[in-house]
């Protein structure tokens, strides 16, 4: 059984540049969530979905960020224009809402914005 | 403002003996308690939960002890095995809340 699948892996980007990230959860799952890694703020919470609803996006950093999840099997995290402060590792994760409060990770992407 | 505080950056641990990593947590609305795990270079892998209805799970080599009127939860790894060097996340969440607030996680070290 896949995991959570996010591509690409690997991202550099000059900053100005779109962004966009990309995740699929666990067939059946119906919670996603985007997180931010950086060595300054650990592991923080941008936005979670339910069910493909934004239900919390108060970690999004600012109005450059934004996330879609069009339907059960993908969502989107778009940095437009990117800045350096950007350049982190992304995890995306999922969780079966209502049976487990275990959420599942992906293998990131790690973001460099030059 | 961090509701999950791992306080201790990285501990160093002799193959077989044990690890104790330690969490404490400032919401008492929190109900439930994950420890994750993490590789360099890879997502943070699910290893093991407690409910606050109980005080101890255990897994195998892994143990986790939560002390709901200190807000303290602890993690043992007995015994430590040099695949076990990652850095570990605490972390919480409430019934109805949906999302983990994780903490700053501990690096563990296991040598021969």
């Amino acid at each position: 059984d896949a995991g959570v699948i996010q591509s690409p892996r690997h991202e550099v980007t000059e900053m100005g540049q779109e962004v966009t990230l990309r995740c699929k959860p666990i067939s059946g799952h119906n919670s996603l969530f985007w997180y931010r890694q950086t060595m300054m703020r650990g592991l923080e919470l941008l936005i979670y979905f339910n069910n493909n609803v934004p239900i919390d996006d108060s970690g999004m950093p600012e109005d450059r960020f934004s996330a879609k999840m069009p339907n059960a099997s993908f969502s989107t995290l778009k940095i437009q224009p990117s800045e350096p402060r950007d350049s982190a590792v992304y995890f995306c994760a999922s969780r079966q809402e209502g049976t487990s409060e275990t959420q599942y990770f992906g293998p990131g992407t790690r973001l460099l914005v030059l | 403002d961090q509701q999950v505080k791992q306080n201790s950056p990285s501990l160093s641990v002799q193959e077989g003996r044990i690890s104790i990593l330690n969490c404490d947590y400032t919401n008492s609305m929190f109900d439930y308690f994950l420890w994750y795990k993490k590789y360099p270079a890879e997502g943070p892998t699910f290893l093991i939960s407690i409910s606050s209805i109980k005080d101890k799970n255990e897994d195998g080599r892994f143990t986790v002890f939560l002390n709901k009127s200190a807000k303290h939860l602890s993690l043992h790894i007995v015994p430590s095995q040099p695949g076990d060097s990652a850095v570990y996340f605490c972390a919480a969440t409430t019934d109805s809340w949906g999302k983990l607030q994780f903490g700053a996680g501990t690096q563990v070290v296991v040598t021969p």
